[in-house]
């Protein structure tokens, strides 16, 4: 069974800091990762997207790398801004059967100190 | 089209009522979502539909839920019966057209309180 963990649950820097995010996954037959943004009360906003044959990608300040070998991915996010603040949430997507869903881990929240 | 669109965005029920939500895909997306999510979770996933059909149920979606899509736009989740442990997040997702099939796309969520 597919589980993801991510770590640490929560976050907290001052401005400017560049971070990262950690993501885990027991199982590495995976289609893609996705990582995903989340505001209080709100819906997801997705943020990248990394196909299992890719190593990295990246948008703006963002960049999120994937070892499917190892298991892991991380969210690299540069010059940290208090409008990054909120809960991060990394999804993978299995290989097999209809791939329609993706298995979600529990979000690191993040807050970025003025 | 700006996105998923989800109606009502709260809904505030007692217990043993029915609820009905609705979800409004981005028009081109042939694929459609359902999750759950409660506090301090991630989404769980309950149904997907790829156009009108069905292809994937969740163990979570009971006999007391069901997901219809009936024209392969639009799509309705219902809960029968609902009990406090329902209370959650109702998310609803689409993906495929340009951006491929398998990027997801959420909207805002339904927020279920059963009291």
């Amino acid at each position: 069974k597919q589980e993801v963990t991510q770590i640490p649950a929560a976050l907290s820097v001052p401005e400017g800091e560049n971070l990262v995010l950690n993501c885990s996954f027991t199982d590495s037959a995976i289609y893609n990762l996705q990582w995903f943004r989340q505001d209080p009360g709100k819906g997801l906003t997705s943020l990248l997207l990394i196909q299992s044959s890719q190593r990295e990608q990246t948008s703006g300040r963002l960049n999120a790398s994937l070892d499917k070998s190892s298991g892991r991915s991380t969210l690299y996010i540069a010059a940290s801004q208090p409008g990054d603040s909120a809960t991060y949430l990394c999804a993978v997507r299995r290989r097999g059967g209809s791939q329609g869903n993706l298995i979600f881990g529990k979000g690191t929240k993040l807050s970025v100190k003025p | 089209d700006t996105g998923v669109s989800q109606d009502p965005r709260h809904k505030i029920t007692k217990r043993g009522q029915n609820v009905t939500f609705r979800c409004d895909p981005i028009s081109e997306h042939n694929r459609l979502y359902w999750y759950r999510q409660t506090l301090g979770q991630g989404p769980e996933f309950l149904t997907y539909f790829q156009n009108e059909a069905q292809l994937e149920k969740s163990r979570l979606l009971s006999d007391r839920f069901s997901a219809e899509r009936p024209k392969g736009s639009f799509s309705t989740l219902e809960i029968q019966r609902t009990e406090q442990g329902d209370s959650a997040m109702y998310l609803c997702a689409s993906s495929g057209g340009l951006a491929g099939p398998y990027e997801q796309y959420f909207g805002p969520g339904t927020r279920l309180t059963v009291t």
